[in-house]
């Protein structure tokens, strides 16, 4: 069994609607969450970066973490043909020291 | 900043042949890593340093050999390409402040090609 558990989707939704992206991870060690967005043919770049658990917003995306269940959302509001790409979560610990593990990538797509 | 860069962008190796893929970074960053990226797998790591000199396996080391003489530079080389070694190649770097690791910066990506 994989450490970091993602659906790979595709995920299709219209316009303006709330996507709702989900990772859940079976290592209690992982304190730090991040939240990678890769758009088609290019690298991953850090989307949200949150410690413990909580929620984190920051414009129209929310970042939530339960550490007691093991389980990492993230929600995109008001989704725009713009973030159609691939959301990978990537828990870690404090001395991930360049090892990040990473979930396989839920593909999003927004249609006008 | 440049950030990370990679080269070549694409490739196209016949079974057999060697070949280093070139990674550089100009963040001073600590960290270095290589991942390989295919469909339905997410991103796994092949090898990473924590400093120069300093290289360890990640979770698909096997046909790859690293090494980091420099801060900056940290090439990823193919000993005997195969077709299972067809991917898409990802570099990254990054820091760390108070013992605590922060996130990663990836290059743009090499696109290998095993016939």
């Amino acid at each position: 069994q994989k450490e970091v558990e993602q659906d790979p989707g595709p995920l299709s939704v219209p316009e303006g609607a709330i996507v709702s992206l989900n990772c859940t991870y079976s290592n209690s060690a992982f304190q730090y969450f991040m939240w990678y967005r890769q758009y088609s043919r290019k690298g991953p770049e850090l989307l949200m970066y949150t410690y413990s658990s909580g929620n984190k917003e920051d414009g129209r995306f929310t970042a939530q973490v339960d550490k007691s269940s093991k389980y990492i959302s993230l929600f995109i509001r008001d989704s725009q043909p713009s973030d159609s790409a691939t959301y990978l979560c990537a828990p870690s610990t404090p001395d991930s020291w360049g090892k990040l593990q990473f979930g396989a990538g839920t593909q999003v797509v927004v249609t006008p | 900043n440049a950030g990370v860069t990679q080269t070549p962008k694409f490739q196209v190796l016949k079974t057999g042949q060697s070949m280093t893929l070139q990674c550089a970074q100009d963040m001073n960053h600590e960290y270095m890593s290589w991942y390989r990226q295919d469909p339905g797998m997410g991103l796994r790591l092949i090898h990473y340093s924590v400093g120069a000199g300093i290289t360890d396996q990640g979770e698909v080391p096997n046909g790859y050999n690293v090494s980091r003489s420099t801060t900056e530079d940290f090439p990823l080389r193919l000993l005997s390409a195969a077709p299972s070694q067809t991917s898409v190649y990802f570099c990254a770097s990054s820091y760390s402040r108070d013992r605590v690791s922060y996130e990663q910066y990836f290059g743009p990506g090499t696109r290998l090609t095993v016939t």
